[in-house]
């Protein structure tokens, strides 16, 4: 248990769904991020947040829309998606740059499927 | 730019003997260096990171790590594998610790340890 959590675990949508992935973490940390994990591709990285401002978005399809209210909170909101975006989506947190938690902390992942 | 390699998709090793998982990178700055697992429908758990100081790094569940800077290396060791090592390693570099926030991911090796 790393202190990061993820709902839902598992998502089945049709591609003209909306639905909303959520990550909390519960350590503090000021940086997180959102990661896409398709089989046989290594992982890649969508979005990072740090003190609730965005940071990166590594040319992620408008498809997919993240949102940090706090530095607690991160959504990622998906609309209109394609078969090829059924993926495991991982969230990590990350603590000060330098310090002893400056490592990333993953959640368990939601594994999302659609239709 | 920073890369990581992992040579090796698939390593196989017999239960009780050492294994080596292989790594080497390329950062334009100093390297941080971490090595992270991940079971079958789980998010990535953190093993152990390289920062300064002593080459040889010690982590979690008796793994450690050798930075080689002159090879551009951050090998996984573990001098006696156990079945449940089975699982999918990831090394991962960010450069300039303080202020990237960036982590760049191998594509990761699978670790098979038989009994």
């Amino acid at each position: 248990e790393t202190g990061v959590t993820q709902t839902p675990r598992h998502l089945v949508m049709g591609m003209t769904n909306k639905k909303s992935l959520k990550c909390e973490q519960h350590l503090g940390h000021n940086a997180m991020y959102w990661y896409k994990q398709s089989a046989k591709k290594p992982l890649e990285l969508m979005f990072v947040y740090n003190f609730k401002e965005q940071t990166e978005n590594n040319s992620v399809p408008s498809r997919f829309s993240p949102e940090c209210p706090n530095s607690s909170h991160l959504f990622l909101h998906l609309h209109t998606l394609q078969p090829e975006d059924s993926a495991l989506y991982l969230c990590a947190s990350r603590g000060l740059a330098g310090g002893p938690t400056d490592t990333q902390y993953f959640g368990p992942g939601t594994r999302l499927t659609v239709l | 730019a920073q890369s990581v390699a992992q040579p090796e998709d698939q390593v196989n090793v017999a239960e009780g003997n050492p294994l080596t998982v292989k790594c080497t990178y390329s950062v334009s700055g100093n390297p941080y260096l971490f090595w992270y697992v991940q079971y079958p429908n789980r998010g990535l758990q953190f093993l152990l990171k390289y920062i300064t100081g002593d080459n040889l790094v010690k982590g979690s569940y008796g793994f450690e790590a050798e930075f080689n800077k002159s090879q551009t290396s951050f090998h996984l060791k573990k001098p006696s594998a156990l079945v449940s090592d089975s699982a999918l390693y990831f090394c991962a570099v960010r450069d300039d610790g303080n202020y990237g926030q960036n982590f760049v991911f191998g594509p990761g090796t699978r670790l098979s340890v038989l009994p």
